[in-house]
């Protein structure tokens, strides 16, 4: 199985700054990799997929890049709505897997 | 606009079985795969099982292989979870998630969860 890991497992930023969490595979995996926020108590949400193309609806805040085994999603400028775990997942071969999820926090 | 309601949870003792459902709405159902992701309380996320638009094609993760199956009718637009043999490691939330045109896409949306309870 391929595996994913995350960087770094929590973090606390402020308003404004500039954020940004790590993915890496086990393998490589081309750009079949997407992200995922969570709020508590919520389902989910969709944020990009093929590494770096934004769900339908997402803000452009939001940025994903990279190819083969390390990625990385940036949120540009951090509001307080955007507190949340992130997650990525591989759907380059069954059984897809997550990272272990980021904790983004506010200041 | 899409739906999904994940139905079917509750409390069951280990080695009993138990059947999820997810109906769905506001897409072309019989057109996409349709997965199954659980997230155990305070855990994170594992993907469980797919299904193929047409049903021709399923994947399960090893923790499930055997004991889980998926399956869908695109005359209800529902795709379904059995659960055999459940374990304690069993309980978690879990969400049914539209897929793509074909099991190697990527994930769309996601239902509320349905929250299974493995326990005696």
């Amino acid at each position: 199985d391929i595996q994913m890991t995350q960087s770094p497992s929590s973090l606390s930023a402020s308003v404004g700054d500039r954020v940004t969490i790590t993915c890496r595979a086990s393998q490589r995996i081309s750009n079949y990799l997407a992200w995922f926020q969570q709020k508590p108590g919520k389902a989910p949400k969709s944020l990009i997929y093929a590494a770096s193309s934004l769900q339908s609806g997402v803000p452009s805040k939001f940025s994903g890049s990279g190819s083969g085994t390390d990625f990385t999603l940036t949120i540009s400028s951090l509001q307080s709505e955007d507190s949340a775990t992130y997650y990525c997942q591989q759907y380059n071969d069954y059984p897809w897997t997550f990272g272990q999820g980021t904790k983004v926090e506010i200041k | 606009q899409v739906q999904l309601v994940d139905s079917g949870g509750g409390v069951v003792q280990p080695g009993r079985s138990l059947r999820l459902s997810c109906a769905a709405s506001g897409f072309i159902f019989n057109n996409y795969a349709m997965n199954w992701v659980r997230q155990a309380p305070g855990k994170g996320l594992e993907w469980v099982a797919v299904i193929s638009y047409d049903g021709g094609n399923k994947y399960y993760a090893d923790s499930v292989k055997g004991r889980f199956t998926i399956s869908r009718d695109n005359s209800q637009n529902t795709v379904y979870l059995q659960m055999n043999s459940l374990r304690a490691e069993d309980t978690a939330l879990y969400y049914c998630v539209k897929g793509g045109a074909a099991p190697g896409l990527p994930v769309d949306y996601w239902g509320q969860g349905t929250l299974v309870t493995v326990s005696s």
